[in-house]
Parts: structure tokens; C-alpha cells; sequence
């Protein structure tokens, strides 16, 4: 993999209901991954930065997991609520670097009441 | 008080005509950033600034200079600006490894 990519694209879900999306990323060379909630017309949020294999994160109902082995990191929510309804971003940031994130494109939720 | 704040917001003028964004942080950060939103939605780095240093550069047309009078600011002026150069355009700060974001200037060339 030589960018980042996220997946799904956009997500529909019920009020209540749990869900998760990937991020795949470069896993040569590999210093940091980040996660950001962005809503529209807002400062993309600061999650998560994640930098050791198999690290968790959690914040609220809001979790993290990293795979630097195999260059995955997954987001989970739990028990969705409409106020969760944002892009959430994932960015990698290499080795030797002078602090140069790359973005995937987001994955649109929208939670539905 | 935002950490991160970049004016205008929104900017719509004609082509040829050249604007400045303005960027301010007030987290005492050493590193500013200017990142673009292209048409795929990906943001991508334009250029970093450390300590008023020009740290990144990446290709992007001459007709984009960035300025930082001080840690605390990084404008972006763009020339001879072009329909291509509408995008939202995002400053940004750090210490360490978290990256705090203004709300973004949507800028739209007519």
C-alpha cells in the first residue's frame, strides 16, 4: 500500500447501533497514525495518535486498534448517537519525516435517530 | 478562545486577482502548516513552517508564497489566482505529534 486509504467511504446507522471502519496504511517505514473526527465547517478534531503495534486507544465510546505489522488501524463506536454524525479521517506519518501526515479521504457516518 | 484561527472563512473573487489567508495560533506551537482540501477530499500539506522556517515545500505553483512574521502566524498569498486554486484551504499548528486545525477557508475563484 502505498497511500492511505479508508473504507468504508460513507456509513449509514441506526441510533444505538455499534460500527467500526478501516484504515490501511503504509506499514514500511512507519512512525504514527492518527485519527481525527471533522465535522463540516469545523476543525478536524484530534482523536487519537497511535504509534506501537497493537496499541489501543479509547476515548468515551470511541475506540482505536493499530496493526503496524500488516498496516490496518481500525475505529470502533460504540451504542452510535446522532452527535457522533462526522468524517472521521486517518492520517500516517513515516519515519524520517519532517512531520508530514498523509490523509486518507475519510469515512462519512451519519447516524440516523 | 480558538487554538487555530484562519480568516477569511469563506472568499470568492475573479481570476487573476490575488488573495491572502490569514493564520494565527495561540498554543505557543513552533510548527504551522498549510494544508488543501483537493477534489477528492484528500488534505494534503502544502508547506511547513518551523520556528518561522520553511520546513516543507511541497509542489505547489510559485504563485503560492507563505509568510510567517512570527511562530505565531503563517499566511498563505496566493497570485495570479487561477479556477484551479479553489479548494478549502486549512492552517494548522503542532508540538509533538498531535496537529491542531483552523476551520478551514473555503476559497472559490469565479
Amino acid at each position: 500500500i502505498l497511500n492511505v486509504e479508508q473504507s468504508p467511504q460513507s456509513l449509514h446507522v441506526q441510533e444505538g447501533d455499534s460500527t467500526n471502519f478501516t484504515c490501511s496504511f503504509p506499514s514500511s517505514n512507519f512512525y504514527a497514525l492518527h485519527w481525527y473526527r471533522w465535522e463540516t465547517a469545523k476543525s478536524p478534531e484530534a482523536l487519537f495518535v497511535m504509534t506501537l503495534n497493537g496499541d489501543e486507544k479509547k476515548k468515551g465510546r470511541i475506540s482505536a486498534t493499530l496493526n503496524t505489522k500488516e498496516g490496518y488501524s481500525y475505529l470502533y463506536i460504540k451504542g452510535s448517537q446522532p452527535e457522533d454524525s462526522a468524517t472521521y479521517l486517518c492520517a500516517s506519518r513515516p519515519s524520517g519525516s519532517a512531520r508530514q501526515l498523509t490523509f486518507g479521504s475519510g469515512t462519512q457516518l451519519t447516524v440516523l435517530p | 478562545d480558538t487554538a487555530v484561527s484562519q480568516t477569511p472563512k469563506y472568499l470568492v473573487t475573479q481570476m487573476g486577482n490575488d488573495k491572502s489567508i490569514k493564520c494565527e495560533q495561540n498554543l505557543g506551537h513552533d510548527t504551522m502548516y498549510w494544508y488543501k482540501q483537493d477534489s477528492k477530499k484528500f488534505l494534503k500539506i502544502m508547506f511547513s513552517y518551523n520556528n518561522k522556517e520553511l520546513i516543507i515545500n511541497e509542489t505547489v505553483p510559485n504563485r503560492f508564497s507563505p509568510k510567517s512574521p512570527d511562530k505565531a502566524h503563517l499566511n498563505l498569498h496566493i497570485n495570479s489566482l487561477e479556477l484551479g486554486d479553489s479548494a478549502v484551504y486549512f492552517c494548522a499548528s503542532s508540538h509533538g505529534n498531535t496537529i491542531y486545525f483552523g476551520e478551514g477557508s473555503w476559497l472559490t475563484v469565479v
